[in-house]
């Protein structure tokens, strides 16, 4: 069970917009920064956004994040069939002393 | 381009030990925090530990799941970086992907990943 929370999964239509949240506490999300990862089924996960909302070079501004508080929100607008991957939220725990993950939210571009 | 390739997976039985490899290229390896993350099949990321630079003392930090059991090392002559696990359990079983660390924070450079099966 993953210290940062997101749901399963969500899916929405191409050309739509879809927000993806990781819900964490005062002692992750809620004074760290929080990064984004993409993973394509057979292939190593890729950085999508650090520091909340920073894209690295070649990450198209389709994608963003926030945070409020202990929660974290990826967004995703415009969605094509290609965006069909697995999200995944992370932060450093300041009290464990660690660096979490959530348990993933499988995006279906229907 | 950033490049991490990693060697070393196989079959070991549980209470074996195994030592992962990475070797890195394409960027000043020596300046960068260096680390491993696991994903069991079907299952999410799990960070194993990392390793900090020559300039913040090497220290090393570990998920409490493998601490005691695995040592994180690296050699900046050679842009490398190594995993040494003991006592390895079942539950070990996982793809190990190296990855560039920044400060702690995230993780920017992933490799392929190396599977690490343990069963009997």
């Amino acid at each position: 069970q993953s210290v940062l929370t997101q749901p399963p999964s969500v899916s929405t239509a191409p050309g739509q917009k879809v927000t993806i949240s990781c819900s964490g506490s005062t002692s992750n999300i809620g004074k760290n920064f929080v990064s984004w990862y993409q993973q394509f089924p057979g292939t190593a996960p890729k950085l999508l956004l650090y520091n909340i909302n920073q894209r690295p070079s070649g990450i198209p501004d389709r994608f963003s994040g926030s945070k409020s508080g202990t929660s974290a929100t990826l967004d995703i607008t415009g969605l094509q069939p290609g965006d069909e991957a697995i999200y995944y939220c992370g932060a450093w725990d300041s009290s464990l002393s660690a660096i979490l993950f959530g348990g993933g939210t499988k995006l279906t571009v229907l | 381009e950033v490049r991490l390739v990693e060697s070393g997976g196989v079959l070991v039985q549980p209470g074996g030990s195994l030592r992962l490899s990475c070797a890195a290229s394409g960027f000043v390896f020596s300046d960068h925090y260096m680390g491993w993350v696991r994903q069991a099949p079907g299952q999410g990321l799990e960070w194993v530990g990392h390793i900090r630079d020559r300039a913040n003392g090497y220290i090393t930090q570990y998920a409490a799941s493998v601490r005691d059991r695995f040592t994180i090392s690296r050699d900046d002559s050679t842009n490398s970086l190594s995993l040494q696990m003991h006592s390895l359990k079942t539950e070990d079983t996982a793809v190990y992907f190296c990855v560039r660390v920044f400060r702690s924070q995230y993780f920017d450079s992933w490799g392929q990943g190396t599977l690490v099966t343990v069963s009997s």
